[in-house]
């Protein structure tokens, strides 16, 4: 139980373009999803917390308008990439919280994660 | 400010032998911690948890972790490591209302035949 699938899970776009990241809870509901940035062989670094129905809240130095982030439904957050460049390029991993278990308030399942290359 | 401390950025042991990875957090008041195993490309698989109860905590694929409160140590353990364990790792404490994970910055393993 507590799968996390993303889709694709390699992206090449030019320089200019957008791409759409999705995070799928595939077995459970998520009222709050995580969207994160690795950079290789780095840590990965939050970018924004998304709640199913509301704005996603972004960390101190994310670009809201270039990241953008939907969480319409409990089982779906999706990333956008507007206007990519190559500095953009990165392993862009989601993660999901399960709805209602109070008690693994911090448990945080992961996404396969993103393969972002911008030419 | 929580903080994770990983210490350690590269291990490397033989087939066979012990694992320690050692990992200390910064964190206000009881933590939760976690450790996640991430191979190549990949996204993180949570290798165990602890919220509260017994400080020795048993999770998959044979590791373990020992929560120290007067050390601030959270450091996973497996007696006898295997090829297929080589990954990074990483430790995480989690905070705040949302339930965010703040990680360390990873230890990579590497197992010698």
């Amino acid at each position: 139980g507590a799968v996390v699938s993303q889709h694709p899970s390699r992206v090449i776009c030019k320089s200019g373009t957008s791409v759409k990241i999705e995070c799928r809870s595939l077995d459970f509901q998520a009222t709050t999803m995580f969207w994160y940035r690795q950079f290789p062989k780095q840590s990965l670094m939050l970018m924004a917390t998304s709640n199913e129905g509301s704005k996603a809240t972004y960390e101190q130095g994310v670009e809201k308008d270039k990241f953008l982030i939907n969480h319409a439904s409990l089982t779906l957050s999706t990333l956008t990439v507007t206007s990519a460049h190559p500095e953009d390029s990165s392993f862009y991993i989601c993660s999901a919280r399960i709805y209602g278990r109070v008690r693994s308030y911090n448990e945080q399942f992961f996404g396969p994660g993103t393969r972002l290359t911008v030419l | 400010a929580q903080s994770v401390t990983q210490p350690d950025i590269h291990i490397t042991v033989s087939e066979g032998a012990s694992l320690e990875l050692r990992c200390n957090y910064s964190y206000g008041a009881t933590p939760y911690l976690f450790w996640y195993v991430q191979s190549p490309g990949q996204g993180l698989q949570l290798l165990l948890k602890y919220f509260s109860g017994d400080t020795l905590v048993q999770g998959i694929k044979g590791f373990e972790a020992e929560f120290k409160r007067s050390q601030s140590s959270f450091n996973l353990r497996k007696p006898s490591v295997h090829w297929s364990d080589a990954a990074e790792y990483f430790c995480a404490v989690g905070k705040g209302s949302q339930g965010n994970l703040i990680f360390g910055k990873g230890t990579k393993l590497s197992v010698k035949p």
